[in-house]
């Protein structure tokens, strides 16, 4: 299986903040990556797909990027409903696997 | 708009099974497959394994294989995941998702279900 690591696990961060999240991929998945964010409570919501290509009406101050084994989602101005869970996930191979998440707090 | 509606929460025994249902709407529901990712309490999400709703084929992780069943029924557009030989491991929210493509882009949800496994 492809394991995918996060890092890191949990930030602290103000509105208004760039805030870089990484995850990496065991193996090559070209840029078969995408990215989740999870409210407590909540169903993933599905943000980014391709490692790049945002879903339909997920905010432009989201955006990815990589290829390969290395990755990021970078949130340009952090904003008080992006406080939440990322996840990242491989679409290379079956099974499908997920970084262990980023829990993005409030500073 | 393409909704995923869980069945409601369950309380089980250790050893016991638990069948876990979500109707799909708003798309074909024969041409996407769909996947079980569960959640334990504070960890993250681990997928369990797809079905093809046009096929009735199916994939199993191998941690659920022998214990995992999934099935569905196109005429009411709902698709199940049974559990079975349940231990306390096994308590958490299980979720159905909509895959953009076998290996999973998962672009849809449903709410989850919770399921306790609790003498």
């Amino acid at each position: 299986d492809i394991q995918m690591t996060q890092s890191p696990s949990s930030l602290s961060a103000s509105v208004g903040d760039r805030v870089t999240i990484t995850c990496r991929a065991s193996q090559s998945i070209s840029t078969y990556l995408n990215w989740y964010q999870q409210k407590p409570g909540k169903a993933p919501k599905f943000l980014i797909y391709a490692a790049s290509i945002l879903q339909s009406g997920v905010p432009s101050r989201f955006s990815g990027g990589g290829s390969g084994t290395d990755f990021t989602l970078t949130i340009s101005s952090l904003q008080p409903e992006d406080f939440a869970t990322y996840y990242c996930q491989q679409s290379y191979g079956t099974p499908p696997t997920f970084g262990g998440g980023t829990k993005v707090e409030i500073k | 708009q393409v909704q995923l509606a869980q069945s409601g929460a369950e309380v089980k025994k250790p050893g016991a099974s638990v069948k876990v249902s979500c109707k799909a709407s708003g798309y074909t529901f024969t041409a996407y497959y769909i996947h079980w990712v569960r959640q334990a309490p504070g960890q993250g999400l681990e997928w369990m394994g797809r079905i093809n709703p046009n096929s009735g084929g199916t994939n199993y992780t191998q941690e659920f294989q022998g214990r995992v069943t999934m099935t569905r029924d196109t005429s009411i557009t709902t698709a199940y995941m049974e559990l079975s030989r349940l231990r306390s491991d096994d308590t958490a929210v299980y979720y159905c998702t909509r895959g953009v493509a076998a290996a999973g882009t998962f672009d849809s949800w449903g709410q989850g279900t919770l399921v306790t496994v609790s003498s």
